[in-house]
C-alpha cells in the first residue's frame, strides 16, 4: 500500500521569501506524484504531477517539485511567495502500477504567507 | 467551461437525522468521485463511479452512507443516520477518464456539522 507524509502541518514565511513544503513517501512500487492546493473555501487545484521523464517538475504559480526516488521525496519549493499563496497544500500518491486514477492524499501543509 | 457544481455549501444537522449531497461534474466526464475530508486531514476517497457504475467504494461506511450517478451525470451522496464523526467537508471531483493521468477537478465541497 501507499502513504505520504507531509512532515510540517503549518509553514509560516515571510513574502518574497523562498519556500519549501516537504514530502515523503511510502510504497514498494513504483508511483505516480502530485501536488494539490486548496485556497481558503474552495475546492482542491492541481498545482503539478509527476508520471514520467524529467525529475523536476514544473507547475502552476511559479511552483516546482523534484521527485527524488532515492529519498522517496517530492518536496515542493517556490523561490519567491506571495500573499496570494497563502492556502493549504496536499501531497499525493498514486500506485504506478495502475493506469487508473486513485489518489491517496497526505494530510497536507498550510502555508501562510507574512507582509 | 462551468467546474464541478455542489450543493449545498454548508448543512448544519443533528446526529441521526439524514441529509443528502448533491454534485453536477463537468460536461463530458465520465468519472466522479466522492471525498471525505476531515479537518486537520487530506480527503479521503469514499467511492468512485465510471459512468453510473461503480469502480471503488472500498472505503464507503455502507452502513450508513449510499451514493448513486443514475444517469450517469449527476450524483447524489446519502448518510442516514449521521453521527457526529461524520462532520468533514464533501467533495466531489469529476474526471474525462478513469486514468491516472487525466487531472481530477474538484468542486467547492459541502461542509456538514453533525451537533
Amino acid at each position: 500500500a501507499q502513504s505520504v507524509t507531509q512532515l510540517d502541518s503549518q509553514v509560516p514565511v515571510f513574502e518574497e521569501a523562498p519556500v519549501e513544503l516537504r514530502c515523503n513517501y511510502s510504497s514498494s512500487v513504483s508511483v505516480y506524484l502530485f501536488w494539490y492546493v486548496q485556497y481558503p473555501n474552495q475546492g482542491l487545484q492541481l498545482l503539478l504531477k509527476y508520471l514520467s521523464g524529467s525529475t523536476l517538475v514544473k507547475g502552476i504559480n511559479g511552483f516546482e517539485a523534484e521527485f527524488n526516488k532515492s529519498q522517496t521525496s517530492f518536496h515542493l519549493r517556490k523561490p519567491s511567495v506571495h500573499i496570494s499563496d497563502t492556502a493549504e497544500y496536499f501531497c499525493a500518491v498514486s500506485p504506478g502500477y495502475s493506469s487508473a486514477s486513485k489518489i491517496i492524499f497526505g494530510s497536507g501543509t498550510r502555508l501562510s504567507i507574512r507582509p | 467551461e462551468a467546474g464541478v457544481a455542489q450543493s449545498p455549501r454548508y448543512k448544519i444537522i443533528e446526529k441521526r437525522q439524514s441529509v443528502a449531497f448533491w454534485c453536477n461534474p463537468i460536461s463530458g466526464h465520465a468519472t466522479l468521485y466522492w471525498y471525505q475530508q476531515i479537518l486537520g486531514q487530506g480527503p479521503k476517497l469514499l467511492i468512485q463511479f465510471q459512468n453510473n457504475g461503480v469502480v471503488d467504494d472500498s472505503q464507503l461506511p455502507k452502513d450508513r452512507f449510499s451514493a448513486e450517478r443514475l444517469k450517469g451525470v449527476d450524483s447524489t451522496l446519502k448518510i442516514q443516520p449521521a453521527k457526529l464523526e461524520d462532520s468533514a467537508v464533501y467533495l466531489c471531483a469529476s474526471s474525462t477518464r478513469d486514468r491516472v493521468e487525466d487531472t481530477q477537478y474538484f468542486g467547492p465541497g459541502t461542509r456538514l456539522t453533525v451537533l
